[in-house]
C-alpha cells in the first residue's frame, strides 16, 4: 500500500529565504502521482502543486517547485522567496487507488520577519 | 458559486448522539470522500464514494455511514457519537483529471 512519509513537523525560515519541505513516499506502482497542498491557520485546505511520474520536468507553480528524486522516492516542496502568508501546514499526498489519497502527517512551516 | 459545501462549520453534540455531517458538491464529480484530521495523523480517509448508490470503507470507517443517494451530496452520519470522534471532518471530491477539492471542514466536538 501507498505511505507517505513527512519527517518534518515544524520549519522556520526567514522571510524571503527559501524553504525546502520533504516529503518521502513508498509505493510498487510505475506511474502514479504526489500532491501538496497547504492548510493555513483558517483550516481551509488549498491545493499547491503535482507532479507525475512520468514527467519529465519538475513541477512549478509560481514560487512552488517540487523537487522529485525518483530513485529516492521523494518529492519534497521548494518554496522560493517565503512571505508571512506561507506560514502554514504542508501536507503531501499520493493517490491510493479509486482516486482516494493518502496523506503524510504534515509539516508545520513559521515565516518570521 | 461552485464548489463543495459542508455543513455545520462547528456542532458540538453529547456522547451517544446522531450526528450527521452535511457535504455539497456542485462539480458533478464522480468521487467523493469523508476525511477526518486529528493531531499527529494528518488526514485519514473515513468512507469513500466513486458514484451515486457506490460507497466504501475508508481506513476509519468504524462508528460511521454514508449514503450517496444524489451525485452532489454525500452524508456523514455519526451513529452514536464517541469524544474519540471530536475532531475536524473534511469533505472532498475530484474526478480522474482534477486535484482533490476541499469543503472547508466541519470542527465536531463530542462531549
Amino acid at each position: 500500500a501507498q505511505k507517505i512519509t513527512q519527517t518534518q513537523p515544524g520549519m522556520f525560515v526567514q522571510e524571503k529565504e527559501a524553504v525546502t519541505l520533504d516529503c518521502t513516499y513508498d509505493t510498487s506502482d510505475q506511474s502514479y502521482g504526489l500532491f501538496w497542498y497547504k492548510q493555513p491557520s483558517s483550516g481551509e485546505m488549498i491545493f499547491l502543486i503535482y507532479q507525475g511520474s512520468y514527467d519529465e520536468q519538475n513541477a512549478t507553480e509560481g514560487r512552488y517547485s517540487l523537487n522529485f528524486q525518483k530513485a529516492r522516492k521523494s518529492a519534497n516542496l521548494v518554496i522560493s522567496a517565503s512571505q508571512l502568508g506561507d506560514s502554514a501546514m504542508y501536507f503531501c499526498a499520493m493517490p491510493t487507488g479509486f482516486q482516494k489519497l493518502v496523506f503524510g502527517t504534515g509539516t508545520r512551516l513559521l515565516v518570521s520577519p | 458559486d461552485a464548489g463543495i459545501t459542508q455543513s455545520p462549520r462547528y456542532k458540538i453534540t453529547e456522547t451517544g448522539r446522531q450526528v450527521t455531517l452535511m457535504c455539497h458538491q456542485t462539480w458533478s464529480h464522480s468521487y467523493m470522500f469523508w476525511y477526518r484530521q486529528d493531531l499527529g495523523h494528518g488526514l485519514r480517509l473515513i468512507y469513500y464514494s466513486a458514484a451515486a448508490d457506490i460507497t466504501d470503507k475508508g481506513e476509519v470507517p468504524d462508528g460511521y455511514v454514508v449514503s450517496r443517494s444524489k451525485t452532489e451530496n454525500f452524508p456523514l452520519t455519526l451513529e452514536s457519537a464517541t469524544r474519540s470522534q471530536t475532531s475536524v471532518y473534511f469533505c472532498a471530491s475530484r474526478d480522474s483529471d482534477s486535484p482533490l477539492h476541499f469543503g472547508n471542514g466541519t470542527r465536531l466536538t463530542v462531549t
